[in-house]
């Protein structure tokens, strides 16, 4: 059975800090992976997607993946109180769905 | 751009009611079109997709069904509710099958 595997939290970082939200995956044929954040009582909403090894950046946001470790993360630097949701990773596999992962949620404290 | 909506927003039926939710998508043609459920404190569990009008796949036996009877509209469906049916639902959309885009949701508690 295909698995995406995350710490659920919480993950506490004060304001301004790097926040290191992390991910594991079973299936090797994954080839594209994604983070979504939640805010609570919302749907999630697609903030980044990774498809190659490396490191991918936007913003305040980088995306790391390693498919020889089947590891993904998400950094969020400089962080900031409305960054405090449910991020949940996801991996499109060889079964062509989306497996998401349960979430991890984060709390920036000011 | 391409939109998405859900209606209603939130719902509270009884158990043994039947269900209609109905999902919406404007700005775009022939998506592919999902239903998740997230039940309080889980992860997403993909219910129903769609790759077009009247093609519908379903990942989990249970007593819900669904239907799309055009081309941006994708309806999840009930004869009975059962308490174990409460949660968040979600319809998303996308072209490609990796890349989703969530609507609102609908919050359904069954008493």
């Amino acid at each position: 059975q295909k698995e995406v595997e995350q710490n659920s939290g919480p993950l506490s970082v004060p304001e301004g800090a790097i926040a290191s939200l992390n991910c594991t995956y079973s299936d090797r044929g994954s080839q594209s992976f994604f983070w979504y954040r939640q805010y609570s009582g919302k749907s999630p909403e697609l903030i980044m997607s990774i498809y190659s090894n490396g490191d991918k950046e936007d913003g305040r946001f980088t995306a790391q993946l390693n498919k020889a470790s089947q590891y993904v993360s998400l950094l969020i630097r400089d962080s900031q109180p409305s960054d405090s949701a449910t991020y949940l990773c996801a991996d499109h596999n060889a079964g062509n769905m989306l497996t998401f992962g349960g979430g991890t949620r984060l709390m920036v404290k000011p | 751009s391409q939109t998405i909506h859900q209606w209603p927003a939130t719902l509270v039926q009884p158990v043994g009611s039947p269900l209609s939710l109905e999902c919406t998508v404007e700005g775009t043609s022939n998506p592919n079109l999902y239903w998740y459920r997230q039940a309080a404190g889980r992860g997403l569990q993909l219910l129903f997709y769609s790759v077009g009008i009247g093609q519908i796949s379903s990942e989990v036996p249970q007593n819900l069904s669904a239907s799309r009877p055009q081309d941006r509209q994708f309806i999840l469906s009930s004869k009975k509710l059962l308490l174990s049916d409460s949660g968040f639902y979600l319809c998303a959309w996308s072209f490609r099958p990796d890349e989703q885009y969530f609507g609102p949701g609908t919050r359904l508690t069954v008493t």
